[in-house]
């Protein structure tokens, strides 16, 4: 089974951007038909998707979050990004990354999550 | 969007009862349907896909069942460990969404 893990800045000022790698394992991205995905969970709240993306490009987002999210592959460092603009406070969440093989849909590895707090 | 309304939001049970959570789509989502597992500061864990099928490892004393649009997770024999939050998820349509969550805490 994959194993994802997510990094990045756990404090990011109000107004900026918002950036999350998370690195996979035990596959290859390129190799693999999966799609590679971004859920947010804001501190006491539930799951929210925010977007997934195939390795051969093709990028579906959340409508309420599609004009300041942007999803992205690197095969060559076997890793999938995430970048959120213009944060504010309600950006505050943990952030997970996770695989939905193509054929069966569901997400069935998860990163451990990535705490990120909005704040200046 | 679908919206996946999960009810109850919150239940309190005894080790050995019998739990039912029930999951309401706003439309028809054939059986696109997976219930995860989530426990304080962890990762949501699959549990049931396709609406009724185990994932590998996970203990035969959770179910699922259902059809179009309506949904529902069965606990036959609650155990300690079972104690966490509970969501549904449906994945028949973009923008994928979950329901709102059910706690299921310690009677």
């Amino acid at each position: 089974q994959l194993q994802l893990q997510e990094s990045g800045p756990g404090l990011v000022k109000p107004s900026e951007t918002l950036s999350l790698t998370c690195t996979v394992s035990g596959g290859s991205i390129s190799g693999s038909d999966y799609y590679w995905g971004w859920i947010r969970q804001p501190p006491g709240k539930g799951l929210e998707w925010i977007g997934s993306i195939h390795h051969i490009g093709s990028a579906y987002y959340n409508p309420p979050l599609q004009s300041r999210v942007t999803i992205s592959v690197d095969t060559s460092k076997n890793q999938f990004s995430l970048k959120v603009r213009s944060v504010t406070a309600a950006d505050t969440a943990v952030y997970y990354c996770a695989s939905r093989p193509v054929v069966t849909r569901r997400f069935d590895s998860w990163g451990q999550g990535a705490m990120v707090t909005v704040s200046s | 969007d679908i919206q996946m309304t999960q009810s109850p939001s919150s239940l309190s049970a005894s080790v050995g009862d019998r739990v039912t959570i029930t999951c309401r789509a706003s439309q028809g989502i054939s059986d696109s349907l997976a219930w995860f597992q989530q426990k304080p500061g962890k990762a949501p864990k699959l549990l049931l896909f396709d609406a009724s099928r185990l994932e590998s490892g996970v203990p035969s004393r959770f179910s699922g069942t259902g059809s179009g649009t309506d949904y529902t997770l069965t606990i036959s024999s609650l155990q300690p460990e079972d104690f966490a939050t509970y969501y549904c998820q449906q994945y028949y349509i973009t923008p994928l969404t979950f329901g709102g969550g059910t706690k299921v805490e310690i009677k």
